[in-house]
């Protein structure tokens, strides 16, 4: 089955820093990849996601790049802010008609103001 | 548009005992998931249903957890008898469709086994 690899676990940046957060997966038939944040206390939203098409997805402060040579992806916040704090999910599909998803362990981001 | 919605937001239970969790999806949803996430890690997939047909159990423990989806909209998640190990937040998500759509995510219950 699929295996996706999350790092850093923690991360801690400076108001207005930018942070990255990197992923790998196994399965090279995934085609979808979703990233979740999640706040204390509440169920992980989506933020932003990926098909296997594009390279490159851009929102505002937030962008993700897939690589899938090389079957990594990564999800980049410029000018963090202090409400980006949350812990932010990776994920991958396993391309079987169900699209099950399987996600990362997580990356705790903390924006000191 | 309403979000899923789950209850109990929170259980204590003792080891032995049983316990049901209840979800409602968003409307017009066919996919429906249950995940459990213990503390520090990502959401792992018990189960998923396609209307009310079970498309993917195969990480569900079947000797102690069950779940239905009646008339293809809400679901319950049993767990009978509960472990320590059970201790986790329980997630409940929904989707338009499967085959990378969207998941919305609930709130979650939070179970503590003792």
């Amino acid at each position: 089955g699929e295996n996706v690899e999350q790092h850093p676990s923690t991360l801690s940046v400076q108001e207005g820093d930018s942070a990255v957060i990197k992923c790998t997966y196994s399965d090279s038939a995934s085609n979808y990849f979703p990233w979740y944040k999640q706040e204390l206390g509440k169920g992980p939203q989506l933020i932003i996601d990926i098909r296997s098409n594009v390279g490159e997805k851009k929102d505002q402060r937030i962008a993700v790049t897939l690589n899938k040579t090389a079957k990594h992806f990564s999800l980049h916040i410029t000018e963090t802010q202090p409400e980006d704090s949350a812990v932010y999910f990776c994920a991958a599909d396993d391309n079987s008609g169900y699209s099950t998803l399987t996600f990362g362990k997580g990356t705790m981001l903390l924006v000191s103001p | 548009e309403a979000g899923v919605a789950q209850s109990p937001r929170y259980k204590i239970i003792e080891k032995r005992q049983s316990v049901a969790f209840w979800c409602n999806p968003i409307s017009g949803h066919a996919t429906l998931y249950w995940y459990q996430q213990i503390l520090g890690q990502g959401p792992k997939l018990l189960i998923q249903f396609q209307n009310n047909g079970v498309v993917d159990d195969s990480q569900l423990p079947k000797d102690r957890f069950s779940a239905e989806r009646l008339k293809g909209v809400d679901s319950t998640l049993k767990i009978q008898p509960a472990k320590l190990e059970d201790s986790a937040v329980y997630l409940c998500a929904s989707s338009l469709d499967q085959g990378g759509q969207t998941q919305y995510f609930g709130p979650g219950t939070r179970l503590l086994v003792l």
